[in-house]
């Protein structure tokens, strides 16, 4: 079974200011690292795939960045909104013959106004 | 375009009873995925279908069986269910492993 970790578990933010929260992943057999959004009462929306050590990808005040040598990725917001809240997940894809993504539990960011 | 349509929304059995869950993408999607999230635990995979025609086991397969009934569907059963089995289940579709998920809206099943 892989280990995907994410932390923080939890966190609450005032709106404006900015984020990060980190995932960890396993440094070998790794294929792509994947971020994805989950609001309340909705499934999972994708976010970002990333691929290469050193991607930097973006969307609007989001941003994530990927160390597949070292086996982490952080994610940013930047001046969170309340439409913010959500709980964001990473899962991690491994080469090889088996598909499918591992996913880490989550972190549960609440943007207080 | 309605994407990865997941049925029921919920449903209720008793320990014992069968049921199929049901998943159809409109999106010529290859792979298709099974998973369930519990409390306090990551979304877990139960079953995959990386193209039509196949089909693999993922972590936690035990009590389920699944077809990939053509491009479009992969079905999911409970072939006795138990209250261990209790718990939301979600589809998803992707391209291929250079792509995200896109996820169904869910069932909530429990077992009593």
């Amino acid at each position: 079974i892989l280990n995907v970790e994410q932390s923080p578990q939890s966190l609450h933010v005032q709106e404006g200011d900015s984020t990060n929260f980190t995932c960890s992943f396993p440094s070998s057999n790794f294929y792509a690292l994947h971020w994805y959004r989950w609001e309340t009462a909705k499934s999972p929306e994708a976010l970002f795939v990333m691929t290469l050590n050193g991607d930097e990808k973006k969307k609007g005040r989001i941003s994530a960045t990927l160390n597949t040598k070292e086996g982490y990725s952080y994610l940013y917001i930047k001046g969170s909104q309340p439409e913010d809240s959500a709980t964001y997940l990473c899962a991690f894809n491994s080469g090889g013959g088996a598909d499918g993504l591992t996913f880490g539990k989550g972190t549960h960011l609440i943007i207080q106004p | 375009n309605a994407g990865v349509t997941q049925t029921p929304k919920f449903q209720v059995l008793k320990t014992g009873q069968s049921m199929t869950l049901q998943c159809a993408q409109d999106m010529n999607h290859n792979s298709m995925y099974w998973y369930r999230q519990d409390p306090g635990m990551g979304l877990r995979l139960i079953y995959y279908s990386a193209s039509e025609g196949t089909t693999d086991k993922g972590e936690v397969p035990n009590g389920y069986n699944v077809s990939r009934l053509n491009k479009r569907e992969f079905s999911l059963r409970l072939e006795s269910a138990a209250p261990s089995q209790t718990s939301v289940y979600f589809c998803a579709s992707r391209l291929d492993r250079d792509y995200g998920y896109t996820f169904g809206s869910g069932t909530r099943l429990t077992v009593v």
